[in-house]
């Protein structure tokens, strides 16, 4: 079954650093997603993506937060400038019709 | 503003028992998913309900969708100790030209010996 890549699996960064979070989505999907979630707690949708712009975005996706989608088969998640706060599992995702199909997430830690 | 909300937060159960895990939203959906998650690990698809009265199961795994009442339950028959995990049920809405998950806040199952 096809599936959505994600990495690093982990990424410890230092509070105010930039990180980036890579995924590469089902080839033939058309949406794509970022999702988080904070250790214990329930999952939150963070944006959408289609057609080569943003979809949607939660409040949790501030200035610090930009995505892109650089070569037409990477879709990425930058954070500027991270918080402690930002420390969460993030899960890209992409959509067929039907169906959402979720990564494996990477864990990132601010320290 | 969608809320999903889900019952119990916390289950454990015997081996062998049947358990119901109850889904409630707050607005209209047509769509309504269920994960489980195990402990650090992704979202797995479990059933994608599509409209009210649809009925899916998998194993001892049943999920049913009432759009009227708003309403979603998962029923666990003869639980076994692999089912335990983390199950949460999603409702899709509309989100621009795209649309979007809203989680409920999960149901942490525990299946005993």
């Amino acid at each position: 079954e096809p599936e959505v890549t994600q990495t690093p699996s982990h990424q410890v960064t230092q509070m105010g650093q930039e990180v980036i979070l890579r995924c590469v989505p089902i080839s033939n999907h058309l949406y794509f997603y970022w999702y988080r979630q904070i250790l214990g707690q329930k999952v939150e949708f963070l944006v959408s993506f289609y057609n080569n712009e943003i979809s949607e975005k939660s409040e949790i996706f501030d200035d610090q937060f930009s995505v892109e989608r650089p070569d037409g088969s990477n879709f990425t998640l930058k954070i500027r400038s991270t918080k402690l706060e930002d420390s969460a599992m993030y899960f890209c995702a992409s959509k067929s019709n039907e169906k959402l199909f979720f990564g494996s997430g990477t864990q990132l830690s601010v320290l | 503003e969608l809320k999903v909300e889900q019952n119990p937060l916390f289950l454990s159960m015997q081996e062998g028992k049947n358990y119901t895990i109850y889904c409630n939203y707050s607005t209209t959906s047509d769509r309504l998913y269920w994960y489980r998650q195990d402990p650090g690990k992704s979202l797995e698809s479990l059933f994608v309900l599509l409209s009210n009265g649809a009925v899916k199961q998998e194993g001892r795994l049943m999920a049913s969708l009432d759009t009227k009442a708003r309403l979603s339950t998962l029923h666990i028959t003869a639980a076994v100790h692999d089912l335990s995990a983390t199950y949460f049920c999603a409702v899709e809405e509309k989100a621009g030209t795209a649309s979007k998950l809203t989680f409920g806040t999960g149901t942490r199952l525990q299946v005993t010996l």
